[in-house]
């Protein structure tokens, strides 16, 4: 069974639409993760959830809504796309948010805005 | 922003050399964790090196941490295809993960 699974692993879609991305983790880990990866491969944290809770919200545009249904879940809702937005995005979790804990990164989404 | 650096950007090599790594602060770390990441996949955690001088072997890699806790290096002996991807150094800070912007290995058969 995979552990931090994404869906979609390919969106193409044009600018000014709203996508989402799901993410699920069957590790039974508090904590998730929403990161963009670059072209230049650079991974920045965009959001942090514990036990649903936001605890890590970086400088992204508003355009970016996580949302936790539960903590086995994060999804990234993005409105109004724009040709910047275009990134692998990595889901990930960990057991908690404390020192040393390893991070489970799902298998990324490629999102291309045309 | 603490930064990491990581060096060289890019190495491509012949299968069987051996090859170092490096990832470096002008701040102290608590710990640093080292990750690879394979073409079309997330980052997986290779090792978490805690203590300074500490090392670490996995199999034909081998972690080190400063002294000074300040950085760290990956050398791989023997290095095979298999090997190839970016790897990318972590630091904790405040609940997250600051990263390096990775070095990316090509290993040649």
């Amino acid at each position: 069974d995979t552990a931090v699974s994404q869906t979609p692993k390919y969106l193409v879609t044009q600018m000014g639409n709203d996508k989402s991305i799901k993410c699920e983790q069957n590790l039974g880990h508090d904590t998730m993760y929403w990161y963009k990866q670059d072209s230049k491969k650079f991974l920045k944290i965009m959001f942090s959830y514990n036990n649903k809770e936001l605890i890590i919200n970086e400088t992204v545009p508003n355009r970016f809504s996580p949302k936790s249904p539960d903590k086995a879940h994060l999804n990234l809702h993005i409105n109004s796309l724009e040709l910047g937005d275009s990134a692998v995005y990595f889901c990930a979790s960990s057991q908690a948010a404390g020192v040393g804990d390893t991070q489970y990164f799902g298998p990324g989404t490629r999102l291309t805005v045309l | 922003t603490q930064l990491l650096e990581q060096s060289p950007q890019f190495l491509s090599i012949q299968e069987g050399e051996n090859l170092t790594v490096y990832c470096n602060s002008s701040s102290v770390f608590s710990s640093l964790q080292w990750y690879r990441q394979e073409p079309g996949e997330g980052p997986v955690l290779l090792v978490t090196v805690v203590t300074g001088g500490e090392v670490k072997k996995l199999k034909r890699l081998t972690f080190q941490f400063g002294d000074a806790r300040k950085d760290s290096s990956l050398h791989i002996t023997a290095a095979q295809p298999g090997d190839t991807g970016l790897y990318l150094c972590a630091r904790r800070s405040n609940y997250q993960l600051i990263w390096g912007a990775g070095t990316k290995l090509i290993i040649k058969p």
